[in-house]
């Protein structure tokens, strides 16, 4: 298996931008999570997907965030407008079914630079 | 909350000696913990994941134990290699938040040859 996809890898946009970041998830997982890394803040979960459903958007920083799903193999983060303080890794994660007992395995991330 | 510490956020070791990296957590109340490695501009790879009934798992040179109860895991990493210089993070899923991760700041290793 080619494990999580993330795509593009670098993106580099200018304040007020829209940014579209890409996931695959690995090829079954039901489950599918995007987190955002950053030298402060550490590793923050953002939302998560149940079988294309979002379950907690908790940690959804702002309404210029937006997540979706439409089917089982891909997924999109949207930052509209983005800001210079959204600068982060943003990683996708993905699992299969026994929510709490099973293993999530990360994508190689999006290194994300708003100017 | 639960809280996540990993004590030392960093290290350095020459390459055969042996590694052992601390994590600690505020609250017994968990499913599992699971050990990440990452290399810098990568993503995480998944090393060990130990079930909150079990004591330990082992994996090659990598060994971690559980110690629910105290609220510490240990990572040991027999003889170490250049190879394994990397940042190690330890995370564990929350019985009171869907099964949600919640992530140590990470250990920080340098191996030297």
């Amino acid at each position: 298996d080619a494990g999580v996809i993330q795509s593009p890898r670098h993106e580099v946009t200018e304040m007020g931008q829209e940014v579209t970041l890409r996931c695959k998830p690995i090829s079954g997982h039901d489950y599918l999570f995007w987190y955002r890394q950053t030298m402060m803040r550490g590793l923050e979960l953002l939302i998560y997907f149940n079988n294309n459903v979002p379950i907690d958007d908790s940690g959804m920083p702002e309404d210029r965030f937006s997540a979706k799903m439409p089917n089982a193999s891909f997924s999109t983060l949207k930052i509209q407008p983005s800001e210079p303080r959204d600068s982060a890794v943003y990683f996708c994660a993905s699992h299969i079914g026994g929510l709490y007992y099973n293993e999530q395995f990360f994508g190689p991330g999006t290194r994300l630079t708003v100017l | 909350k639960q809280e996540v510490t990993q004590i030392p956020a960093a290290l350095s070791v020459p390459e055969g000696e042996n590694l052992v990296l601390n994590c600690s957590f505020t609250d017994s109340a968990i499913y599992n913990l699971q050990w990440f490695r990452q290399d810098p501009g990568k993503g995480l790879t998944s090393l060990l994941l130990i079930q909150s009934s079990q004591r330990e798992q082992t994996s090659g040179r990598l060994n971690a134990s559980l110690d629910k109860s105290s609220g510490r895991s240990t990572l040991y990493i027999a003889a170490s290699q250049p190879g394994d210089s990397a940042t190690y993070l330890c995370a564990v899923r929350l019985t009171d938040s869907w099964g949600k991760l919640q992530f140590g700041a990470g250990t920080q290793v340098v191996v030297t040859p």
